[in-house]
């Protein structure tokens, strides 16, 4: 059973850059048919998608954000991250790895999310 | 303010059916597929319905999806306590500055 997890600080000052990293277990991320994304989820408020990238390096990003996301990819980890700098308290969020099927939108695999504050 | 648009609540008492439209554009529903997601209190989004109106493996019959035009509509039917959750719809819009976009999300209610 595919399983994705992420990790990382959970508390990110402000104007520093937020890391976080999603691990996938029980299925390889140099599949061809997936891609692997980041979504998160201020408190109490919907889904965003953050971007998306291929085993080989491809990436997408949310045009908003695009200017401080960078999304990678470490195959040999079977592992994805990702980095969004010069945050404010707009991005405390819960950020949620997930599998996108290549050549469609849907979202099939989702990690648990996890809690990142941005605060002094 | 959500590129696509859903009721920000609905309910219904157990037994019942309840819809839940999300709207768009000729740039994203209008030509893409429309997928739901189940958000039970404290849990990640889990996938309900793909491909407009697919339900993954362990997804009972009683959750529907359709799609017309720039519209869809999530169905749930028979409505349990259990389904007492947020849903969002998703898919892909084309436009230049598109990507994957969500609906604000609807929360039902079993009264």
């Amino acid at each position: 059973q595919l399983q994705l997890r992420e990790s990382g600080p959970g508390l990110v000052k402000p104007s520093e850059t937020l890391s976080l990293t999603c691990t996938v277990s029980g299925g390889s991320i140099s599949s061809s048919s997936y891609y692997w994304g980041w979504i998160r989820q201020p408190p109490g408020k919907g889904l965003e998608w953050i971007g998306s990238i291929y085993y080989s390096g491809s990436t997408y990003y949310n045009a908003s954000l695009k200017s401080r996301v960078t999304i990678s990819v470490d195959t040999s980890k079977n592992q994805f991250s990702l980095k969004l700098s010069s945050v404010t308290a707009a991005d405390t969020a819960v950020y949620y790895c997930a599998r996108r099927i290549f050549g469609n939108y849907y979202l099939d695999y989702w990690g648990q999310g996890t809690l990142v504050t941005v605060s002094s | 303010q959500s590129v696509l648009t859903q009721p920000p609540s609905v309910s219904a008492a157990p037994g019942q059916k309840v819809t839940i439209s999300c709207s768009g554009s000729s740039s994203n529903i209008g030509n893409n597929y429309v997928s739901w997601y189940q958000q039970l209190p404290g849990t990640a989004p889990k996938l309900l319905i793909y491909e407009n109106n697919k339900r993954p493996s362990g997804i009972p019959d009683r959750f529907s999806g359709s799609k017309s035009g720039t519209s869809a509509t999530l169905g749930i039917t028979g409505l349990q306590t259990g389904d007492e959750a947020d849903y969002y719809c998703g898919t892909w819009d084309s436009s230049l500055s598109g990507g994957l976009v969500f609906g604000g999300g609807t929360k039902v209610t079993v009264l």
